[in-house]
């Protein structure tokens, strides 16, 4: 079955420890991206992805780190969290940029205390 | 830059049909999206228009004006299922990436 799998689903933490969101897709897309979606604010990209080792910020990339060093996997890295990056996490992937529908994993609610 | 506007709030009655409309002012505009998300899931594909005019799949339709920067997504026979976000999102070439609106909740009521 095509997916996109992020783990995981719901994540507490606190102010400044380190954390790690896994996306992996098993479609073989070459485009892949991380959106943050808050209450009316729909859905903003944060980092994305052309493929192996290419990634580029998108438009909210202030503490987020990002890397893509296998096609499938394509991991959100937050090094010191702050309560302001509390938000819906998804990670989307496609065969281009644009053209072709984009698949997005089931999301990750991250709460930063 | 990119402007996406879609109401915030829509309201409508089961069997019944809803227009969503969605306006954006861009350069290097290369085509449209429709996403449907219903609450806490993730958004899943309706619609991808590149010409003008109207395409039809099943209940749902979608429809393209270029020239005047609007489009819109039509849901027929309104089921209670069909309440959702429904997400306009522009895909711009000149940016290499889509930019998505805020989203439209749209509540169907029996």
């Amino acid at each position: 079955e095509a997916q996109v799998t992020q783990n995981p689903r719901y994540l507490i933490t606190v102010t400044g420890k380190k954390l790690t969101v896994t996306c992996s897709q098993n479609m073989n897309h070459e485009y892949m991206s991380w959106y943050r979606q808050d209450p009316g604010l729909g859905l903003r990209q944060i980092y994305y992805s052309m493929n192996v080792e290419v990634t580029d910020k998108g438009d909210v990339p202030e503490g987020y780190k990002v890397s893509r060093k296998e096609k499938r996997n394509f991991p959100l890295i937050l090094e010191s969290p702050s309560p302001n990056q509390t938000s819906l996490y998804f990670c989307a992937s496609s065969f281009s940029p644009g053209g072709t529908e984009a698949f997005f994993g089931q999301g990750t609610r991250l709460t930063v205390v | 830059g990119q402007n996406i506007d879609q109401p915030t709030e829509m309201t409508a009655t089961e069997g019944a049909i809803v227009q969503i409309n969605c306006t954006y002012q861009t350069s290097g505009f290369n085509g449209l999206f429709w996403y449907q998300q219903h609450a806490g899931e993730a958004p899943t594909f309706l619609s991808y228009n590149v010409l003008d005019g109207l395409e039809e799949k099943g209940r749902f339709s979608s429809f393209l004006s270029r020239s005047k920067g609007y489009s819109y997504l039509l849901l027929k026979e309104l089921q209670m299922k069909d309440s959702a976000s429904y997400l306009c999102a522009v895909y711009n070439t000149n940016a290499g990436k889509s930019t998505f609106g805020d989203g439209t909740t749209l509540t169907v009521k029996p």
